[in-house]
């Protein structure tokens, strides 16, 4: 079951802006990982948080990461129209190396 | 390095008829790959998990005997899909987890099924 939700849904902003989308999850992780797809194509990687962790950063790429309230932010600064895709978060918990992927944010940077 | 293909990358197949779908890994060794099957404008939903010499894993309301799911040696799996129907249709993408790295997940590019 799907345990991740991540908000917006879809996110439509201007280019040079910067995006920031949501996640939440229910059960203890150990760690979370960023995801993007371009339509109807693969997944990439984009960064891994653990739960020890608080805040990483992977060139225009912030993640956050707050386990007591069980979600994680993304944000992309100066925004692309290249990051045009969907974003999706996927959590491990803390049980196995499965993912449990949230239902993603589709972003829509306008030239 | 870290490079997961998938074979074919769409394929269209009458109803009752059966489709095999290759995950490989190229330049590493997988004992565990993982199936996703995703519909449009939705997220990944895990099908089963694959684990190199024994059986594969389910998740619940997945039919085992129509997802039939191979995992032969340590860089191959296979999903084959029997006796498909049009609602079989969608993307199914394989990820591999790289063995002794349990963090490390690689995506194939997915491969597109279409039944008609």
């Amino acid at each position: 079951s799907q345990q991740g939700e991540e908000d917006p849904q879809a996110l439509s902003i201007q280019e040079g802006e910067n995006a920031t989308m949501n996640c939440s999850y229910k059960t203890s992780i150990n760690n979370l990982q960023w995801y993007r797809q371009n339509s109807g194509r693969g997944l990439v990687h984009l960064i891994l948080i653990r739960s020890n962790e608080r805040e990483k950063h992977s060139g225009r790429l912030r993640v956050t990461l707050d386990t007591s309230k069980k979600s994680s932010s993304l944000l992309i600064t100066a925004s692309r129209a290249a990051d045009t895709a969907s974003y999706f978060c996927a959590t491990e918990q803390t049980s196995g190396s499965r993912l449990t992927f949230g239902e993603g944010t589709q972003l829509t940077v306008n030239p | 390095g870290a490079v997961v293909s998938q074979h074919p990358s769409w394929v269209i197949c009458k109803s009752g008829t059966s489709v095999k779908i290759e995950c490989r890994s190229l330049d590493f060794q997988a004992t565990t790959m993982f199936w996703y099957r995703q519909f449009p404008k939705q997220s990944l939903m895990l099908m089963a998990t694959s684990n190199e010499g024994s059986k594969a894993t389910y998740e619940q309301g997945v039919e085992k005997d129509k997802f039939l799911i191979n995992h032969a040696s340590l860089t191959l799996s296979t999903l084959t899909v029997t006796s498909a129907h049009p609602e079989d249709s969608s993307f199914y993408i394989c990820s591999a987890e790289r063995t002794g790295y349990s963090y490390e997940q690689y995506f194939g590019p997915g491969t597109r099924l279409t039944v008609t």
